[in-house]
Formats: C-alpha cells, structure tokens, sequence
C-alpha cells in the first residue's frame, strides 16, 4: 500500500509569507490522482487542488500545486490569517490514502 | 447547491451498535462514489471506504474490512456506515464525502463516542 509522508509537520509562518508543503510517496503515483485539503479547527476538511495542479471550484490563486512520480508540493503564495490551518494531502485512485497532515500556524 | 448532510451526534456504549447516515441533495446522488472518512481526536485523515450508491458496489480500505459496513439507499439518496459492537476506540468524528475525482463535497461530520 502507498504511504503518502507530509513535511514539515508543523511550519511557523508570518501572515503575507509564502508556504511550501511536501508531500512524498512511497511509490510513484501518477499526477492525475494526488489531492490536497485544508482543515480549519472545528471544520470539515475542504478541496484545494487535484490532479496534483488544478484549483478546485472556488479557491484562490494564491494556492498552487505541482510535482510528479513520488514528490508533490502545495504553495501558497502570501499566508492570509485564514490560511492557517491544517493540509492533507491524498492519493484519490485506487487506495484512497492520506498523507499525515502538516499544520501551518501563525508565528 | 450540491451539499452532504450527517446524522446528529451519537453518545453509544461498548457493545452497542450504531448507524449513522450521510444524505446528499443538489446533484445525482446514485452517479456519484461516496467514501467515509475517519479522524480521531487530535488526528489525522484516514480513509474508510467507499460505495457506489447506483448499484452499491463497495470498496473498504484494509484497515476497516470487517470493522465497519458501509450501505445506501438510492430511492432516498442515503448512504449510511454502521457498527455491529462499538468499541472505544470507535470514539471519533466520522465524515461522508463525494468522491468527484477527489472528494469534492463534504458533510460537516457526525461525532461518535462510545464511553462505559
């Protein structure tokens, strides 16, 4: 089974910085199959992007992906104060497994 | 708008059993999978498994086979997750989403606890 490894766990971060989150694959996986989520305290979580580089319905641009094989980012470009949350991402073809999550707080 | 909606809060014990419900409104309910996701307190994201609620094909992750049942309702457009004898460690929040390629629509979570 692919095992989805997020880092850093935790990144301490000013509000107008940029963000670079990880997400490493066991194995390759292709690109049209790796999703990311935010998760807001007390909230369910929300699409961001899937097949690793397209925005889903409604997100800023400030949030981008990318990558292939078995190393895969999210960016988001300036942290504004209700980015700070936590970030899945997963694999959304075959087994539907989730990365650990990196949670982005304010510094 | 095409929305999720969850059962209420659930406060079980161990042994019970339990049923809790997922309705989906606003697009072709049968047309789409829907999975079941696991978070625990403090925790992560895992994934149940999903179920196609057209013709009830069902795919559960290895780690919940025989633990859990997913099933639905096309007439109501209903899926549901189920536990014959909670445990414990069943205590969490459990979430339905629309698998739309990626899960594109969530519900806002049930809450299960099970304590003696």
């Amino acid at each position: 089974e692919i095992v989805l490894t997020q880092s850093p766990g935790t990144l301490s971060l000013s509000p107008g910085e940029g963000a670079t989150l990880s997400c490493r694959a066991s194995q390759s996986v292709s690109a049209s199959y790796l999703a990311w989520y935010q998760q807001r305290p007390g909230h369910a979580p929300r699409l961001l992007i899937y097949a690793a580089s397209s925005r889903a319905t409604g997100i800023p641009d400030r949030f981008s992906g990318s990558g292939s094989g078995t190393d895969f980012t999210l960016t988001i470009s300036r942290l504004e104060p209700e980015d700070f949350a936590v970030y899945y991402c997963q694999r959304h073809g075959g087994s539907l497994t989730f990365g650990g999550g990196t949670r982005v707080e304010i510094k | 708008e095409e929305q999720l909606v969850q059962s209420g809060a659930e406060v079980k014990k161990p042994g019970e059993s339990l049923k809790i419900s997922c309705q989906g409104s606003g697009y072709s309910f049968s047309s789409y999978w829907i999975g079941w996701v696991r978070q625990m307190p403090g925790k992560g994201l895992e994934w149940m498994g999903i179920i196609y609620p057209g013709d009830s094909d069902t795919r559960y992750s290895p780690s919940f086979q025989g633990q859990v049942t997913l099933s639905a309702d096309k007439s109501i457009s209903t899926a549901y997750l189920q536990w014959s004898s909670l445990k414990a460690s069943d205590t969490a929040m459990y979430y339905c989403a629309r698998k739309g390629g990626a899960f594109d629509v969530w519900g806002q979570g049930t809450m299960v606890t099970v304590s003696s």
